[in-house]
């Protein structure tokens, strides 16, 4: 069955450092997302992709992220100057065309120390 | 703005009793619902959706749920849990088309009782 892939599982990083986090969605899937968990707290949207372009971001996206198809499987998320509240778990998703059924990878957990 | 509301964080439930976790929802046009399931240190698996039609739909692992639009609720339902069951399940809501968010609930943590 096919899924959604995510690495690492674990990054610890030092703060003001950039991360990036990598995702391979489903190969015919158009439609790409990324997701935070805040320990404790709810899964909370952060952006999608469509066509190579953002379709729609969160308030929580602001100029510190950044997303990037860099090829044609691999889609990232990169944080460019890390704070200590961004340690959470970040969920990568895809789905297809007109349908919102997504499909989500393991996550990475995203420690900032 | 869309909102999910999941009113119970924790709820226990003894082996082979039945289970109903709750789901309120607010959205403004027709609603995508979804419940998702995450075991610990685990990522999201889709348990069921609702599109449209029948409003009673069958999800995987037993799981079914119902739509009710004059009580704007969603509520899971398994008629036998097992011990496998024990993970947090969370609701969610969306538009159609695919390029808005999903909104989730807060989660409901469900333990399972010997």
């Amino acid at each position: 069955e096919p899924e959604v892939t995510q690495t690492p599982s674990h990054q610890v990083t030092q703060m003001g450092q950039e991360v990036i986090l990598r995702c391979v969605p489903i190969s015919n899937h158009l439609y790409f997302y990324w997701y935070r968990q805040i320990l404790g707290q709810k899964v909370e949207f952060l952006v999608s992709f469509y066509n190579n372009e953002i379709s729609e971001k969160s308030e929580i996206f602001d100029d510190q992220f950044s997303v990037e198809r860099p090829d044609g499987s691999n889609f990232t998320l990169k944080i460019r100057s890390t704070k200590l509240e961004d340690s959470a778990m970040y969920f990568c998703a895809s789905s297809d065309w007109g349908t919102t059924e997504a499909f989500f990878g393991q996550g990475t957990r995203l420690t900032v120390v | 703005a869309q909102s999910v509301t999941q009113p119970d964080i924790h709820i226990t439930v003894s082996e082979g009793a039945s289970l109903e976790l709750r789901c309120n929802y607010s959205y403004g046009a027709t609603p995508y619902l979804f419940w998702y399931v995450q075991s610990p240190g685990q990522g999201l698996q889709l348990l069921l959706k609702y599109f449209s039609g029948d409003t009673l739909v069958q999800g995987i692992k037993g799981f079914e749920a119902e739509f009710k639009r004059s009580q704007s609720s969603f509520n899971l339902r398994k008629p036998s849990v097992h011990w496998s069951d024990a993970a947090e399940y969370f609701c969610a809501v969306g538009a159609r088309g695919g390029a808005d968010g999903l909104t989730f609930g807060k989660g409901t943590h469900l333990i399972i009782q010997p």
